[in-house]
């Protein structure tokens, strides 16, 4: 079984300029995940969609962050216009469902954003 | 405001001997509680987990302890080995937000040999 996957691996950019990840969950997983990691800290949530729908987007920064999910499917996660606080690895996860504390969330390998 | 708490950034210890991980938290409604297991240039994967109406789970040389009336959380490998080395995160959750998963900080094994 195909694990996440994400793209770009790494990316380098100026403050202010845009930024977008792209991520694959796992096949069949209805429930996606973006966190946020920043270093010496913990994976922290900023959007989970159920299906195409957005289930918490409580943490996610509006005025810079967007996301969306197509068809359930593959998501992105844009940042415009970024600043430096924005390096960070940006993570994807998915779990076949979403609403049990059960429900293994599987994480993708991240991609690091530097903001120069 | 850090609910989950890994106050040991980082850990070594003797190949062969007990790795001990702890985490602190200070949501009494936490239901629900995971250690992670993260390896550089990879996303975290899940290792073990504990439910708050229990107080030990094994798998293998991996075991978690709860203790509600300190609010710890612990992690126990026993024996270590190489390829235990990793950051670990402890996480936790609740039954009426399962999903919103609150990680730790992460401590940083190193098993020397």
């Amino acid at each position: 079984e195909a694990g996440v996957a994400q793209s770009p691996r790494y990316k380098i950019i100026e403050k202010r300029q845009s930024v977008a990840f792209w991520c694959n969950p796992i096949s069949g997983h209805a429930t996606l995940y973006w966190y946020q990691q920043i270093l010496g800290q913990g994976p922290k949530l900023l959007i989970q969609f159920q299906n195409n729908g957005v289930v918490d987007d409580s943490q996610l920064p509006k005025d810079r962050f967007s996301a969306e999910r197509l068809k359930g499917v593959d998501s992105t996660l844009k940042i415009q216009p970024a600043k430096l606080e924005d390096s960070a690895v940006y993570l994807c996860a998915s779990s076949p469902g979403g609403d049990r504390v059960t429900d293994t969330q599987y994480f993708g390998p991240g991609t690091r954003l530097t903001v120069l | 405001d850090q609910q989950v708490k890994q106050n040991s950034p980082s850990l070594s210890v003797q190949e062969g001997r007990i790795s001990i991980l702890n985490c602190d938290y200070t949501n009494s409604m936490f239901d629900y509680f995971l250690w992670y297991k993260k390896y550089p240039a990879e996303g975290p994967t899940f290792l073990i987990s504990i439910s708050s109406i229990k107080d030990k789970n094994e798998d293998g040389r991996f075991t978690v302890f709860l203790n509600k009336s300190a609010n710890l959380l612990s992690l126990h490998i026993v024996p270590s080995q190489p390829g235990d080395s990793a950051v670990y995160f402890c996480a936790a959750n609740t039954y009426s937000s399962a999903s919103k998963i609150i990680f730790g900080s992460g401590t940083r094994l190193s098993i020397r040999p």
